[in-house]
């Protein structure tokens, strides 16, 4: 079957400009989560959603960030005004929540950001 | 908090070496541990896991062996090849949802 597929593969913006990044996530995998993988660093949580759940979104970095999830499948991420140190790969990731941390993660290919 | 730290890379081997990549955890409770590998323009895929102390995880010769004494997940392989090169992670879940990645170790095998 397909896996996790993300949209677009590259982007580059202006500093300022809004963009929108999409992820599919596997079929019938109930969670989604969002990470960010910035130059020589790990990845960094961002943004997670569990069905029909409230997501945590407790690791966005500001208030230009924001994530929504339709119908319980795909994704969009959105970054409003961006800047310069919004550059970074911004991976997606689904799993079939089995609820008790042994669930595995499987990953998209990342959209690479560049803010100019 | 949770974290994961890895030896700094990159690292650089001939075709055949030993390899070692070195991961140590600190967690509350009793995390499963996993290596991921992100090979040249792909997303990170599982490479092994292992959901309690003492697990061996084995995945294309490479294993990794769950120590809780040492609080360690040292990633190895006998004998590496070119196509071994990539970026690879080790990464904790401990009691929630929330992956908590290392920096990760670039590995570079020489032919």
């Amino acid at each position: 079957g397909a896996g996790v597929s993300q949209s677009p593969s590259n982007k580059v913006t202006e500093k300022g400009k809004d963009v929108e990044l999409r992820c599919d996530p596997i079929s019938g995998h109930t969670a989604l989560y969002w990470y960010r993988q910035s130059l020589g660093q790990g990845l960094e949580f961002l943004i997670y959603f569990q069905g029909n759940s409230a997501p945590d979104k407790s690791g966005l970095p500001s208030d230009r960030f924001s994530a929504e999830r339709t119908g319980g499948s795909v994704s969009t991420l959105t970054i409003q005004r961006t800047q310069q140190e919004d550059s970074a790969v911004y991976l997606c990731a689904s799993s079939q929540r089995q609820g008790n941390n042994k669930e595995t993660q499987y990953f998209g290919p990342g959209t690479r950001l560049l803010v100019l | 908090g949770d974290s994961v730290t890895q030896m700094e890379g990159p690292v650089t081997l001939s075709e055949e070496a030993f390899l070692t990549i070195n991961c140590t955890y600190t967690a509350t409770g009793y995390p499963s541990l996993f290596w991921y590998v992100q090979y040249p323009g792909e997303g990170l895929q599982l490479l092994l896991k292992a959901t309690k102390a003492d697990d061996k995880g084995s995945n294309k010769g490479f294993e990794a062996t769950y120590r809780k004494e040492t609080t360690s997940f040292h990633l190895e392989k006998g004998s590496v090849q070119v196509s071994d090169s990539a970026v690879y992670f080790c990464a904790l879940i401990s009691g929630t949802y929330k992956y908590i990645f290392g920096t990760g170790t670039r590995l570079k095998v020489l032919a």
